[in-house]
């Protein structure tokens, strides 16, 4: 069974800092592309970051673009966010989800999702 | 940027009823658009990939059909834990970017 578990949300003050988790179980993952996508209180869904199996392709949304840094470690089935310069409006429940392997078609198995608020 | 266009943003419908949500896209995407569902407090669940290819274990009464800039997500006959709020997602392209959402709701 495919499981993507989030962690590491919680409360931070604008500037700061957090670094989110995301492991996997139930499937290749090494083989798989992996995606974040979040989801303001109240709000809709806005991809996030995206990173290739192998981490040589990496993607952001401009509104993370220089503060946030996806990152991977396939020997740990785990995928990471590391989110810097927090402002008032990064504050949102944050999914991991499942890209693609050969064939696939992403986005299919999503986490339960870990909220980060950004509040002085 | 791709914008996904979709509508209508609120529907009011009846158990048994059929609806239809509409994507569309500011460009071609070919089929790389995908329907979720979502409740209260839980994660998004895929309905529909490659645009109109059923996801497994999602009851045969949702379909989704388009290609290229027109995407609908049809629900042939309402049942009660339909009601929940719907996106369309496009990812030809990056940024991805999803519709801004159909919330169903009990008529």
């Amino acid at each position: 069974e495919v499981q993507l578990v989030e962690s590491g949300g919680g409360l931070v003050k604008p500037g700061g800092s957090l670094r989110l988790s995301c492991a996997a179980s139930g499937f290749a993952f090494r083989d798989y592309s992996m995606k974040w996508v979040r989801q303001a209180p109240g709000k809709g869904l806005e991809w996030v970051s995206s990173i290739s199996s192998s981490s040589s392709f990496i993607y952001y949304a401009d509104s993370v673009k220089g503060r946030f840094t996806v990152s991977r470690d396939n020997a740990k089935n785990s995928l990471y966010l590391q989110m810097n310069s927090l402002r008032v409006e990064d504050t949102a429940v944050y999914y991991c989800a499942r890209g693609t392997v050969w064939g696939s078609y992403p986005f299919d198995y999503w986490g339960q999702g870990t909220l980060v608020t950004v509040s002085a | 940027d791709i914008q996904m266009t979709q509508s209508p943003s609120s529907l009011s419908a009846s158990v048994g009823d059929r609806v239809t949500i509409t994507c569309r896209a500011s460009q071609g995407i070919r089929n790389d658009l995908g329907w979720y569902q979502q409740k209260p407090g839980k994660a998004p669940k895929r309905l529909i990939y490659a645009a109109s290819s059923l996801q497994s274990g999602v009851p045969s009464r949702f379909s989704g059909s388009g290609s290229g800039t027109e995407f609908t997500l049809t629900i042939s006959s309402l049942q009660p834990e339909d009601f929940a709020t719907y996106y369309c997602l496009q990812h030809n392209t990056y940024p991805y970017t999803f519709g801004q959402g159909t919330k169903l709701e009990i008529k």
